[in-house]
């Protein structure tokens, strides 16, 4: 079973604060994900990678930066947190990009 | 450029009665596409795939989608809907090398 996990669950910032939403991997998956959750819209691809090193730019990136330090674990960097990136935000891996993708369980981000 | 749209934000159904949600597609060439269900308070789960072949897909759960080239769809149906099927559903297609482009959600109810 593929186990993909985010950490912080929920985090809270205030307006210009410096946020890092983690995840990790662990079924070796050469893509990572990240997507933004929002009412109306959907899931939104912010950014992705192919591996260690890499990453791609996805629909949504202003204002995100992303790293992928390992095959497992790719971060989402919020720089200068705004109130309009308040969202639910959803890691996901797979095998390649046109497989089916593993989802972590979200981190619900508050930028006040 | 390539889109999904599920035409209804919210569907109510009985429970034992059938369900079926609607999934139109825009894709040149032929597309690989999923349907994915979120449980409240949980990541994403994959339901069903397609891959060009049999344009019936069998899921998890009871669930079945069919793929029709003609009218760029990929409706997902059960025959008999249970309370705990009360969840949000994505349907979903590659972006051709790139990443999944998701629609932006039914929200099935089960009413008693």
């Amino acid at each position: 079973e593929a186990a993909v996990t985010q950490s912080p669950r929920n985090k809270v910032t205030v307006t210009g604060g410096n946020v890092t939403l983690s995840c990790r991997q662990t079924n070796s998956h050469n893509y990572m994900y990240w997507y933004r959750q929002d009412t109306g819209h959907g899931l939104r691809l912010i950014h992705y990678s192919y591996g260690a090193g890499n990453l791609q730019i996805g629909d949504v990136p202003d204002g995100y930066k992303a790293t992928r330090t390992t095959q497992e674990d790719f971060f989402l960097l919020l720089e200068l947190a705004s109130p309009s990136q308040t969202s639910l935000y959803f890691c996901a891996s797979s095998v390649d990009w046109g497989d089916e993708q593993y989802f972590g369980p979200g981190t619900r981000l508050t930028v006040l | 450029a390539q889109s999904v749209t599920q035409p209804d934000a919210r569907v109510t159904v009985s429970e034992g009665a059938s369900l079926q949600l609607r999934c139109k597609y825009s894709y040149f060439g032929t597309p690989y596409l999923f349907w994915y269900v979120q449980y409240p308070r949980q990541g994403l789960q994959l339901l069903l795939k397609y891959y060009p072949g049999d344009p019936v897909v069998q899921g998890v759960n009871g669930f079945e989608a069919e793929f029709s080239k003609s009218n760029s769809s990929f409706h997902l149906r059960k025959a008999s809907v249970h309370w705990s099927d009360w969840a949000v559903y994505f349907c979903a297609v590659n972006q051709g090398g790139r990443a999944l482009i998701f629609g932006t959600g039914t929200t099935v109810s089960v009413s008693p």
